[in-house]
């Protein structure tokens, strides 16, 4: 396993524009998470999920914003009709269901044009 | 009032400073801290974990804990150039207390040079 993986690692899109981004967490995390983090700041917590199941979703998260984890592994997130305002670093992370830090995988970037 | 206060920097020492990095928060309920180092462009990678107050040393980086305070340090001894990269802290109420949700600190950017 080698760890957290992110695809795409960066996105051009257009305003208006839906993006589905896919995370691949490490088989054995029961954890999964999402946080979007913008130029200078830390990350932000979107929603996580325990196994498939999706147990909180931020207020950042508004309508346009939907995520997934079928069958408890890879997960999505999916963003509808894009504005400039989700330009942003797109993070997943995966932990043990015991808790311990998170690892992180590299991001997706998105550029909303 | 943000929930974690944290120096962005820039910070720029010389090579084979002892770099102090920290954060103050405000959330009473956080049992769990964390530092993490993230490069350019990457996500971020976990460096230190502690539980409660106390000290935590991992080679060249010592983590310190102060509960009462509400404060937190990560130490570097001996400086390198390829610590350059911005230091993030974070912090969580736990498994029972939100789920293991972490809360970033802006992060401080470190420089260190030759």
């Amino acid at each position: 396993d080698t760890g957290v993986s992110q695809n795409p690692r960066h996105k051009i899109t257009k305003r208006g524009q839906n993006v589905t981004f896919r995370c691949d967490p490490i088989s054995e995390h029961n954890r999964l998470y999402w946080y979007r983090q913008t130029l200078g700041q830390g990350p932000e917590f979107l929603t996580y999920f325990q196994n498939e199941a999706q147990l909180e979703k931020s207020r950042l998260l508004s309508d346009r914003f939907s995520a997934e984890r079928p069958k408890g592994s890879f997960s999505t997130l999916e963003i509808q009709r894009t504005e400039q305002g989700d330009s942003a670093m797109y993070l997943c992370a995966s932990s043990f269901l015991t808790g311990g830090g998170y690892t992180f995988g590299s991001g997706t970037r998105l550029t909303v044009v | 009032q943000k929930e974690v206060e944290q120096d962005p920097g820039p910070l720029s020492v010389p090579e084979g400073a002892i770099v102090s990095l920290n954060c103050t928060y405000s959330n009473s309920a956080f049992q769990y801290f964390m530092w993490y180092r993230q490069y350019s462009r990457k996500g971020p990678e976990l460096l230190m974990y502690t539980y409660s107050s106390g000290n935590k040393e991992d080679g060249r980086f010592t983590a310190q804990v102060d509960k009462s305070s509400k404060y937190i340090s990560l130490f570097i001894r001996d400086s390198q150039p390829s610590d350059s990269a911005t230091y993030l802290c974070a912090m969580s109420a736990g498994l029972t207390g939100g789920g293991n949700k972490l809360t970033f600190g802006t992060g401080t950017q470190l420089k260190v040079e030759l």
